[in-house]
């Protein structure tokens, strides 16, 4: 079946450890999208990339990072920079602007 | 900057009742509006996808309006179901490829 795949599903980090989350997808998708959700709240965009070797900034990129080598994958590296990482990570891919998001199921990140 | 308003935050209504849950935007420079579902502790599924020159899209129960002069639209539900227990989200997209705004949600209780 086509779909997003995000690993792992629960994810904990040290003190000034960088972890990157995975995002692997099978819909031959050109566009990806990284974004963050807190309690309650709605999602908000850290990164996206409409082609392969090519991302840009969303709305909350400071202390993330990105790689886009691959059309099919799209992780995410959360930097020791960003002090706030405890949030649910949602990665999405869609075919166009005029196409449907997709999403994968998350990833859970805690600090330890 | 695009900012995104949906309420009521929480509704709750009993089995059978049409709904009608709201999202208000303040640009309305937008290229389209998308209705998600969340379920608990997962990814979004995309309901309904509104192009910026459609007025409605429909699948099902569903049924999804949009004025974009005024900045709004609707998501409607009819003969609501304990199954459509959920988290609505709408997100809109502006005319910069790959950028969505989300509102943070309505969430959904539907009593038997």
């Amino acid at each position: 079946d086509g779909g997003i795949t995000q690993s792992p599903k629960y994810l904990f980090r040290k003190e000034g450890q960088n972890v990157t989350l995975s995002c692997e997808q099978n819909l031959n998708h050109d566009a990806m999208y990284w974004y963050r959700q807190d309690p309650g709240q709605g999602l908000r965009l850290i990164y996206y990339s409409q082609i392969v070797n090519d991302f840009q900034k969303g709305d909350i990129a400071e202390g993330y990072s990105v790689s886009r080598e691959k059309k099919e994958s799209f992780p995410l590296t959360v930097t020791s920079a960003q002090k706030n990482p405890t949030a649910f990570y949602l990665c999405a891919s869609s075919m166009g602007r005029d196409q449907p998001q997709h999403f994968g199921d998350g990833t859970r990140l805690s600090i330890l | 900057k695009q900012e995104v308003t949906q309420i009521p935050a929480a509704l709750s209504v009993p089995e059978g009742e049409n709904l009608v849950l709201n999202c208000s935007f303040t640009d309305s420079a937008i290229y389209n509006l998308q209705w998600f579902r969340q379920d608990p502790g997962k990814g979004l599924t995309s309901l309904l996808l509104i192009q910026s020159s459609q007025r409605e899209q429909t699948s099902g129960r569903l049924n999804a309006s949009l004025d974009k002069s005024s900045g709004r639209s609707t998501l409607y539900i009819a003969a609501s179901q304990p199954g459509d227990s959920a988290t609505y989200l709408c997100a809109v997209s502006d005319t910069n490829a790959g950028k969505s705004t989300f509102g943070d949600g309505t969430t959904l209780t539907v009593k038997p």
